[in-house]
Order: C-alpha cells, then sequence, then structure tokens
C-alpha cells in the first residue's frame, strides 16, 4: 500500500535552518509530482510547494520563496524540503503528500507529519 | 490568491442524520475542487476529486456536488467514523485550502 513518512521536524532557532524528508513506497515513485503542504497549530492547510516527477516543474507559495527548496531522489524513492532563514510563523505540521501522474492538482495520499517549530 | 470559505464552521449532526457542508471561492475553480477528511493523529485522506468524484475507497454516502464558486459536500447517513474535521481544496490556480468544517456528534 502507499506510505508516505516524513521527517527531520525539530525545535530551531528563528534563521535557522532544517531539511525535511519524505520516504515513499508502494508506487512507483518517479511517475508522481509530490508536494509539501502545512498546518500551523490549530491552523488550516497551506501548501508550500510541489516538484514534478521529474523535477523539471517546481513551484512555491509566496510565503517561503527564496527560503525553502525542494527536491527529489527517485533513486532513493524521496522528496526533500530545504528550510532556510526559518521565522517563528514557519512553525507547523509538514506533510508530504503525493499529486498524480501529470500535475499536483488534487493530493490523493498523505504522510502523517512532522513537527518544525521555529522559536528562540 | 483564490480564497476558499467554508460554512459552518462548526457543524452538529446526530448519527443517521444527512451533514451538509459548504465552499465557496472567492472566483471561480471551474470543477477544480477537491474535499479532504482529517482525523486526530491520522493522515489526511482524500474524499472528493474534481468537485465529484469520490476518490478510491470512498463511501457512496459521501457525495460532492458544485461548480464554479459554490460547492458542496454531503454525507448522506452520518457514521461514527466520519465526525472529523473537513477541507475543500481548490486546484485550479495553484493550491488554497478552506479553513475548515468540524462535523460533531449533536
Amino acid at each position: 500500500q502507499v506510505q508516505l513518512v516524513e521527517s527531520g521536524g525539530d525545535l530551531v532557532k528563528p534563521g535557522g535552518c532544517l531539511r525535511l524528508s519524505c520516504a515513499a513506497s508502494g508506487f512507483t515513485f518517479s511517475d508522481y509530482y509530490m508536494t509539501w503542504i502545512r498546518q500551523a497549530p490549530g491552523k488550516g492547510l497551506e501548501w508550500v510547494s510541489y516538484i514534478s516527477s521529474s523535477a523539471n516543474s517546481i513551484y512555491y507559495a509566496d510565503s517561503v520563496k527564496g527560503r525553502f527548496t525542494i527536491s527529489r531522489d527517485n533513486a532513493k524513492n524521496s522528496v526533500y524540503l530545504q528550510m532556510n532563514s526559518l521565522r517563528a510563523e514557519d512553525t507547523a505540521v509538514y506533510y508530504c503528500a503525493r499529486g498524480s501522474i501529470t500535475r499536483a492538482a488534487h493530493f490523493d495520499y498523505w504522510g502523517q507529519g512532522t513537527l518544525v517549530t521555529v522559536s528562540s | 490568491e483564490i480564497v476558499m470559505t467554508q460554512s459552518p464552521a462548526t457543524l452538529s449532526v446526530s448519527p443517521g442524520e444527512r451533514a451538509t457542508l459548504s465552499c465557496r471561492a472567492s472566483q471561480s475553480v471551474s470543477s477544480n475542487l477537491a474535499w479532504y477528511q482529517q482525523k486526530r493523529g491520522q493522515a489526511l485522506r482524500l474524499l472528493i476529486y474534481d468537485a465529484s468524484t469520490r476518490a478510491t475507497g470512498i463511501p457512496a454516502r459521501f457525495s460532492g456536488s458544485g461548480s464554479g464558486t459554490e460547492f458542496t459536500l454531503t454525507i448522506s447517513s452520518l457514521q461514527s467514523e466520519d465526525f472529523a474535521v473537513y477541507y475543500c481544496q481548490q486546484y485550479n490556480y495553484y493550491y488554497t485550502f478552506g479553513q475548515g468544517t468540524k462535523l460533531e456528534i449533536k
């Protein structure tokens, strides 16, 4: 069955950096768009970034553009989110989710999330 | 940015009854709308995409309707496992989510 397992969340100081990972299994990872979505404590969902199957199409939300970098390693069935210049407002549970073969669109499988806390 | 507004924020319904959740877009998103269910401690679950297509394995009591700016998720006969938070999401232009509707037991 499809599984997505995030890791890398931690407590980090403002201005710091963190790298999140998402390990995928149960499907042909290299065929699918992947995305990161976050949820601040007690709040709703916010799309962060997506990457196409071959990494030739990448987009970011304005709130993270220039600070976050999404990447993937199809040989390792993994997608990553490098987060730099972290701010308090980046505090959230970060989920990776699977898009479709042709575009990001809706997201049919989600991980359980990893918590990032930005605080001094 | 396309703003998604869900109503009501909280809906109290008895098991076995029908629940109707609404989602409004600030501009037309055509049929590029999905619904998700979130339960504490569980991964989010895709229920409906393309406004009215049930995702794989989703029971027939879940149905979606609407297009343009007005959308509805209907759960025809509530089961105990349906009490959760529901989000709508547009994917017509980038991706934005509603703020959620909490469906609670009356």
